[in-house]
């Protein structure tokens, strides 16, 4: 099961920023925080990941709370390309291994 | 530098035929992750794998389905005797060593008639 819960939709218009919250309530203190994004019939694009401090790239910021039980994912000037499904991801470290759990992700659609 | 590189895209097989899907990891990548995404849902985790070795195959389904990464060449994902159900889209995963970021490709689309 995922590790994480967002809300299942969200509108913003275009040129606005938009803001992904995402709990992560049980997250272990070695565990990162991944986003991806899914546009229609593509494969997921990473975004940006983060521990406990807060990460900025080209594409978007990620903000993390002092107690790491959730996060917000920014991207500062939504344009019509950014309309997809995110996903916040608690990266599973069972065993050594590296298994990503998907859950059902946020459906952004901006908005002309 | 290319992406992880998946075909073919889009492949269609009668029930009860073998579908092969396959998967080369970018340059420099020795692990590789399938995901299995049916129509409306998530992404569901399949099998991690290094090379000529299965680390975890804890999504698999348990008949008909096999996965290999072998020394030379891409990694391929095997369906056997395949049935409606199986139509979904494929990704593929890659990650170098040591690192916790995993890059997709574009997917593979399996439908059974």
């Amino acid at each position: 099961d995922a590790k994480t819960t967002q809300p299942p939709s969200m509108d913003c218009a275009e040129g606005r920023a938009a803001n992904l919250p995402c709990n992560h309530s049980t997250i272990s203190g070695n565990e990162y925080v991944y986003w991806y994004r899914q546009i229609h019939s593509q494969g997921p694009q990473y975004i940006i990941h983060g521990l406990k401090n807060n990460e900025t790239n080209e594409m978007a910021s990620l903000i993390i709370t002092e107690d790491r039980k959730s996060s917000t994912l920014i991207l500062p000037h939504a344009t019509l390309r950014d309309t997809a499904v995110y996903y916040c991801i608690v990266r599973a470290d069972t065993s050594g291994t590296y298994k990503y759990i998907f859950g059902t992700g946020t459906r952004l659609k901006v908005l002309a | 530098n290319a992406g992880v590189m998946q075909n073919p895209r889009h492949l269609v097989r009668r029930r009860g035929q073998e579908a092969r899907l396959r998967c080369s990891p970018m340059k420099g990548h020795s692990h590789v992750y399938w995901y299995r995404q049916l129509p409306e849902e998530g992404l569901k985790f399949m099998v991690y794998l290094q090379k000529e070795n299965i680390i975890d195959e804890s999504g698999m389904p348990k008949e008909r389905f096999s996965a290999e990464f072998p020394k030379e060449g891409p990694s391929i994902l095997r369906i056997q005797q395949v049935v409606r159900g199986d139509s979904a889209a494929y990704f593929c995963a890659s990650s170098p060593e040591h690192t916790n970021t995993i890059y997709f490709g574009e997917g593979s689309w399996l439908t059974v008639v």
